[in-house]
């Protein structure tokens, strides 16, 4: 019964350095969401993303930030160059459809630390 | 631009009494609402979810109220219990879109005391 699996649960970056965070959607889902908590705040929709495809990344940074989901193995958010604002959790989600009305399925999150 | 507010960050309640978040929102066109449960060190779970052509949506002891003219949705648990205490999501979007429109509140911290 593996469900949304985020890894690591918690990185430590220093300013300047890559941030890689990892997301295993629910077995059969194939649409996978990132979203960010800020300290403080609600959650932030970044990018939403298919098998090999970009769908809607309108919530993502314009820079230093990309996504993606490969044919095989998990989608990657990666923050290059990372700041202290980056300090965040991140929030993978998936769904087996596009329908609002069908329920993410969330992960525990990547808490990112930037010192 | 806040576009869904939960303006209590905290809420204690005994147990067995009912709980009530509460969950406001600017955009009217918006006509899907749900509530998210998360519990510490873990990623938010759907609990509950109502859209616009109703008012009200029930499921053992959460019901979630919409109020669509007053652009506040509400969600009771009766009764309380000590397992319920965490932190409470709305979210907002559209019946048509994706789950990528969704729009999270801040949250709610629940605590049910004994």
């Amino acid at each position: 019964n593996a469900g949304v699996m985020q890894n690591p649960r918690h990185l430590v970056r220093r300013r300047g350095q890559e941030a890689r965070l990892r997301c295993s959607p629910m077995k059969g889902h194939s649409h996978v969401y990132w979203y960010r908590q800020l300290p403080e705040e609600g959650l932030k929709f970044m990018v939403y993303l298919q098998k090999e495809n970009i769908i809607d990344e309108s919530g993502m940074p314009k820079e230093r930030f990309s996504a993606e989901f490969p044919k095989e193995g998990p989608s990657i958010l990666r923050i290059q160059q990372v700041v202290r604002g980056d300090s965040a959790a991140y929030f993978c989600a998936s769904s087996p459809s596009t329908a609002t009305n069908e329920k993410l399925f969330f992960g525990s999150g990547t808490q990112l630390s930037v010192l | 631009d806040q576009q869904v507010k939960q303006n209590s960050p905290s809420l204690s309640v005994q147990e067995g009494r009912i709980s009530i978040l509460n969950c406001d929102y600017t955009n009217s066109m918006f006509d899907y609402f749900l509530w998210y449960k998360k519990y510490p060190a873990e990623g938010p779970t759907f609990l509950i979810s109502i859209s616009s052509i109703k008012d009200k949506n029930e499921d053992g002891r959460f019901t979630v109220f919409l109020n669509k003219s007053a652009k506040h949705l509400s969600l009771h648990i009766v009764p309380s219990q000590p397992g319920d205490s965490a932190v409470y999501f709305c979210a907002v979007g559209y019946d048509t879109g994706t789950a990528s429109k969704l729009t999270f509140g801040t949250g709610t911290r629940l605590q049910v005391t004994l």
